[in-house]
């Protein structure tokens, strides 16, 4: 089964507008991670963030954290046609076991 | 830099037939992963290999999902005999390490079956 939960499933905004997405996860976790999929395409990530981190940001691309309430967010700024794609978040955990697991993704479509 | 190279990119075949995929990670990259992704749904995990040796495959169905990674470079994924419900996309992806960083993924073979 998956680890994470993303919400919204699907979200459509105008370009220029700000895109927040959602990702709830189960377990404890040494990092979480976000990528994105373009359509018929393969993953690529965005932006890690520790377990001991509460914010980060990557140009347009800000990440929040919260480890209390096993949640995290992807807001991105200023968003543009280019950005419509799946958003995935990840979330990592190093040991015996060490493995991503992947959320069910938010689809973001940006209209002009 | 080259990427993950995967292929083929598409494939067709009827149930009970077999498959193979084939992935060649980032040069250097200790960690290979196998992952399958139903349309719209999110990656799941079903092999991770360190070098050549064997890490998860715990959510791979064994009866029928093989995956070797001889020399501990490229890597295949086979599937036999093939069922409806595994038409998806394979995707393969390689990080540096263990340590769960950053993956890079190859564009993913997309499977159908018949």
């Amino acid at each position: 089964s998956q680890q994470g939960e993303e919400d919204p499933q699907a979200l459509s905004i105008q370009e220029g507008e700000n895109a927040t997405m959602n990702c709830s996860y189960k377990t404890s976790i040494n990092n979480l991670q976000w990528y994105r999929q373009n359509s018929g395409r393969g993953l690529v990530h965005l932006i890690l963030i520790r377990s001991n981190e509460r914010e980060k940001h990557s140009g347009r691309l800000r990440v929040t954290l919260d480890t209390s309430k096993k949640s995290s967010s992807l807001l991105i700024t200023a968003s543009r046609a280019a950005d419509t794609a799946s958003y995935f978040c990840a979330s990592g955990f190093t040991g015996t076991a060490s493995k991503l697991t992947f959320g069910t993704g938010t689809r973001l479509q940006v209209t002009l | 830099e080259a990427g993950v190279a995967q292929s083929p990119r598409y494939k067709i075949i009827e149930k009970r037939q077999s498959v193979a995929f084939w992935c060649n990670p980032i040069s250097g990259h200790a960690t290979l992963y196998w992952y399958q992704q139903i349309l719209g749904q999110g990656p799941k995990l079903l092999i991770q290999f360190q070098n050549n040796g064997v890490v998860d495959d715990s959510q791979l169905p064994k009866d029928r999902f093989s995956a070797e990674r001889l020399k501990g470079v490229d890597s295949t994924l086979k599937i036999q005999p093939a069922k409806l419900e595994d038409s998806a996309v394979y995707l393969c992806a390689s990080s540096l390490g263990l340590a769960t960083g950053e993956l890079f993924f190859g564009e993913g073979s997309r499977l159908t079956v018949l």
